[in-house]
């Protein structure tokens, strides 16, 4: 299994632009989430979904959209890059349909600047 | 809402040091807790987990952690670090509420090991 994969590694944008970040698991988990690490602020949840169809918000959605049409994938969508969007963003997946009581399996994170 | 505290942002420790990191969380009800590890250029992933049961809980190479409720803490202890725990370490908490499908972060502890 090549387990959560994120893509790309690391993407230069300029404010205004719009761009999505990649999230796939091969791992059939129900369970996916979207995280940003800023430094001092530890990881903060973005978006997540229990299932393809169901997505709710995290913590900071502002500025972020998600869909998650099979149970693969999660893309993280930015409408409007902004330079307070510059982050390294996690995804990560875990086998429930709830993430209580479950560990969760990061991706290897993509590194946003914003300009 | 819950909330996790690490009070020490970074720690600097030679060879054969004793560790102990702190986290301090914020629920009335229960929790679920977990330590988190990123090793340089790695995926997070999960160094050990307390649900419920012993309260002294033992997770990978070496490290354990133990729950007491009435601090509201789950402290990480290994006795003798070596060079290769040099990392960034999270303490999290996930809890019933929202259906159980958020994990909070607190805000990371840098552990340097010097030889």
């Amino acid at each position: 299994n090549a387990g959560v994969t994120q893509t790309p590694k690391f993407q230069v944008l300029k404010t205004g632009q719009s761009m999505t970040l990649q999230c796939a698991q091969d791992m059939n988990h129900e369970y996916m989430s979207w995280y940003r690490q800023d430094p001092g602020m530890g990881l903060r949840l973005i978006h997540y979904s229990v299932g393809a169809g169901i997505t709710d918000q995290g913590e900071v959605p502002n500025g972020y959209n998600v869909s998650r049409s099979t149970t693969e994938d999660f893309p993280l969508r930015l409408l409007s890059a902004a330079p307070s969007q510059t982050s390294v963003y996690f995804c990560a997946s875990s086998p429930g349909k709830s993430l209580y009581q479950e560990t969760q399996y990061f991706g290897p994170g993509t590194r946003l600047l914003v300009l | 809402a819950q909330s996790v505290s690490q009070h020490n942002h970074h720690v600097i420790l030679s060879e054969a040091a004793s560790l102990e990191l702190g986290c301090n969380y914020s629920y009335g009800g229960t929790v679920n807790l977990f330590w988190y590890v990123q090793y340089p250029g790695q995926h997070l992933q999960l160094l050990l987990k307390y649900f419920s049961g012993d309260p002294l809980v033992k997770g990978i190479k070496g490290f354990e952690a133990e729950f007491i409720k009435s601090k509201f803490s789950f402290n990480l202890r290994k006795p003798s670090v070596q060079w290769s725990d040099t990392a960034e370490y999270f303490c999290a908490v996930n809890t019933r509420g929202g259906g159980g499908n958020k994990l909070t972060f607190g805000t990371g502890t840098q552990l340097k090991v010097e030889l």
